[in-house]
């Protein structure tokens, strides 16, 4: 399966605890995209990695989140300290990396955290 | 103003009947535009890009107008397949892409 993964499918974390994503992109896409869907929301941008590089991060929450596309390896979203509103689907997506403006994102299944 | 704004709907509509969505953009630097559907807070998948000269795949049509920055999507013999939410996305030359909240379509026996 050459698509965008996401791993874990469903990830539980208790109030105050880290919660890691992983995100590998489509074979030969070196941008990576991670929005999060709120319940009952729309889809919201978070943040735009390419390799060792994050683009634009004009989404992320300025505590707690961060975004990671090491050289090597998947994409990480990592939250800490987590609060009950941070329960979510998170989705990653990516595109390739040539005529960035005219492709499309592909996206993974998602992972989808409930904070208890 | 958002940025791409989309009529939330529902649009409630019996099997057969066509159906269209608009989508309307603020930012005219805007490059290219998508619609994507999105099943029961399943991910979104692409369902069509849209060009300039307006293009069609079977029952679906997409129209641009920049002067307007406006994009339609018409669904022709809709389906029960069809109910899904349809998110408009428009892409910056920065390789951002921005999506609208969706409108959400129900097509009923």
């Amino acid at each position: 399966n050459a698509g965008v993964m996401q791993n874990p499918r469903h990830l539980v974390r208790r109030r105050g605890q880290e919660a890691r994503l992983r995100c590998s992109p489509m074979k030969g896409h070196s941008h990576v995209y991670w929005y999060r869907q709120l319940p009952e929301e729309g889809l919201k941008f978070m943040v735009y990695l390419q390799k060792e590089n994050i683009i634009d991060e004009s989404g992320m929450p300025k505590e707690r989140f961060s975004a990671e596309f090491p050289k090597e390896g998947p994409s990480i979203l990592r939250i800490q300290q987590v609060v009950r509103g941070d329960s979510a689907a998170y989705f990653c997506a990516s595109s390739p990396g040539t005529g960035i403006s005219n492709q499309p994102q592909h996206f993974g299944d998602g992972t989808r955290l409930s904070i208890l | 103003r958002k940025e791409v704004e989309q009529d939330p709907g529902p649009f409630n509509v019996p099997e057969g009947a066509t159906v269209a969505f608009n989508c309307t953009y603020s930012n005219s630097a805007s490059q290219s535009f998508f619609w994507y559907r999105q099943d029961c807070r399943k991910e979104p998948k692409l369902l069509m890009s849209v060009y300039s000269s307006g293009n069609e795949d079977g029952r679906f049509t997409a129209q641009l107008n920049r002067a307007s920055q406006y994009i339609s999507l018409l669904i022709r013999d809709s389906k029960l397949s069809d109910s899904a939410t349809y998110l408009c996305v428009v892409n910056t030359n920065a390789g951002k892409s921005t999506f609208g909240d969706g409108t959400t379509l129900t097509v009923k026996p």
